[in-house]
């Protein structure tokens, strides 16, 4: 199975801060991995897929990039509606794998 | 609009059965691999299982392996999941999901989610 380490696991931070959130997966998936923001009591929102295409309607300040088994989601500038729950989750091979989650959190 | 609502949770005791619907609607159903995925109490994401649209391949989680069974009626725009022998550790809120997938991996990571719906099981 591939492994999704996703790191940190929570972060504290301001309005207009730059958030990174890091995903390694333990073996080679392309560009075969999406982002998701959960929030408290709803289901998770598609952000990221293909590692770096920006889901419609999804603000810029946000953006993936990475391939193979590096792979990174940015904030550019935080925003209050932005502390949320993020997890990766490739999707390269069967068992579909989640990160472990990143809870974003107000400093 | 896409929609999906899952139907179907609820308390059981540990080695019942229940099933779960997924219940779609604003899109052609049979033309998309569909998901479950779950997420036990103040826990993360965990993916259980998934179907292409015409049934051709299943996958499973080796943690319900055996044990659930995923399942779709395109008339009815539905999909389903039957859970038996269930366990405590199977108590999570359970979401249906949509995605495009083959024999072997998914093209897309799952985009429409349902808000799911809750499984309880008591030991």
């Amino acid at each position: 199975d591939i492994q999704m380490t996703q790191s940190p696991s929570s972060l504290s931070a301001s309005v207009g801060d730059r958030v990174t959130i890091t995903c390694r997966a333990s073996q080679g998936i392309g560009n075969d991995l999406g982002w998701y923001q959960q929030k408290p009591g709803k289901a998770p929102k598609r952000l990221i897929y293909a590692a770096s295409t920006l889901q419609s309607g999804v603000p810029s300040t946000f953006s993936g990039s990475g391939s193979g088994t590096e792979f990174t989601l940015t904030i550019s500038s935080l925003q209050p509606e932005d502390f949320a729950t993020y997890y990766c989750l490739q999707h390269n091979t069967y068992p579909l794998t989640f990160g472990g989650g990143t809870k974003v959190e107000v400093k | 609009e896409v929609q999906l609502v899952e139907s179907g949770g609820g308390l059981v005791k540990s080695g019942g059965s229940l099933r779960l619907s997924c219940t779609v609607s604003g899109f052609t159903f049979n033309s998309y691999s569909m998901t479950w995925v779950r997420q036990a109490p103040r826990k993360g994401l965990e993916w259980v299982s998934s179907i292409t649209g015409t049934s051709t391949y299943i996958h499973y989680a080796d943690s319900v392996k055996g044990r659930f069974t995923i399942s779709r009626d395109n008339a009815r725009n539905s999909l389903y999941l039957q859970m038996n022998s269930l366990r405590a550790d199977d108590t999570a809120l359970y979401y249906c999901a949509r995605l495009t997938c083959s024999s072997n991996s998914c093209y897309t990571p799952p985009d429409y989610w349902g808000q799911g719906t809750l499984v309880t099981v008591s030991s």
